[in-house]
């Protein structure tokens, strides 16, 4: 089946750094998304990304689609304790049922 | 708007005991799912409704049963509980089958 490989597992960051995470897989996907999950909460949507090579931001976070479809990273700049968290790419292709599949997380800590 | 609400938040069961976890989602979203969260295994699809009337199975459906109630509303029930059924459980709801997802809280559920 397909699967999302998420890297890194986890971080630990000062505050204030820059965070990069990413999502790999050998299938090919027309949508990817990217989750947050608080402790104690479900996840929740991030940014989405519908095109190859599409670049969107939200507040600090940025996210791209990969030009090979196969892909897509987030950074989050100047990291603040709030971002603590799991971070989740979820994938989706769009050929008969649309499945989406996730990613196992990356669980980010933030140092004060 | 509530969003997607969960009950119960919390649940300890001994081995062969049954219980219904519900969801209710209050965005008149057509599609609705129930996830299981392990550590180290992301989320994993138990059953889905693509639409009110309609379920099907998921990732892992072996151990649980659904029901689509209304609209609104969409339950996952444990017959006969197992130790490898501990997990958090999440319900989402989508407005179109495998759209952009909304995440309940979760029910932690132990069984014993």
């Amino acid at each position: 089946g397909q699967q999302l490989n998420q890297s890194p597992q986890s971080m630990f960051i000062q505050e204030g750094e820059d965070v990069s995470m990413n999502c790999t897989s050998s299938s090919i996907f027309n949508t990817w998304l990217w989750y947050k999950q608080d402790p104690g909460e479900g996840p929740v949507l991030l940014i989405a990304l519908y095109k190859a090579g599409e670049l969107t931001s939200n507040g600090r976070l940025t996210a791209q689609f990969g030009i090979t479809r196969k892909d897509s990273f987030l950074n989050i700049s100047a990291s603040i304790p709030s971002d603590v968290g799991i971070y989740f790419c979820a994938a989706r292709y769009s050929g008969g049922y649309q499945k989406v599949t996730f990613g196992t997380g990356t669980k980010l800590q933030v140092i004060p | 708007n509530a969003g997607v609400t969960q009950t119960p938040k919390f649940q300890v069961l001994k081995t062969g005991q049954s219980m219904t976890l519900q969801c209710a989602q209050d965005m008149n979203h057509n599609s609705m799912y129930w996830y299981r969260q392990d550590p180290g295994m992301g989320l994993r699809l138990i059953y889905y409704s693509a639409s009110e009337g309609t379920t099907d199975k998921g990732e892992v459906p072996n151990g649980y049963n659904v029901s689509r109630l209304n609209k609104r509303e969409f339950s996952l029930r444990l017959e006969s509980a197992a130790p490898s059924q501990t997990s958090v459980y999440f319900c989402a709801s989508s407005e179109v089958r495998d759209n952009e997802q909304f995440f309940g809280p979760g029910t932690r559920l132990t069984v014993l």
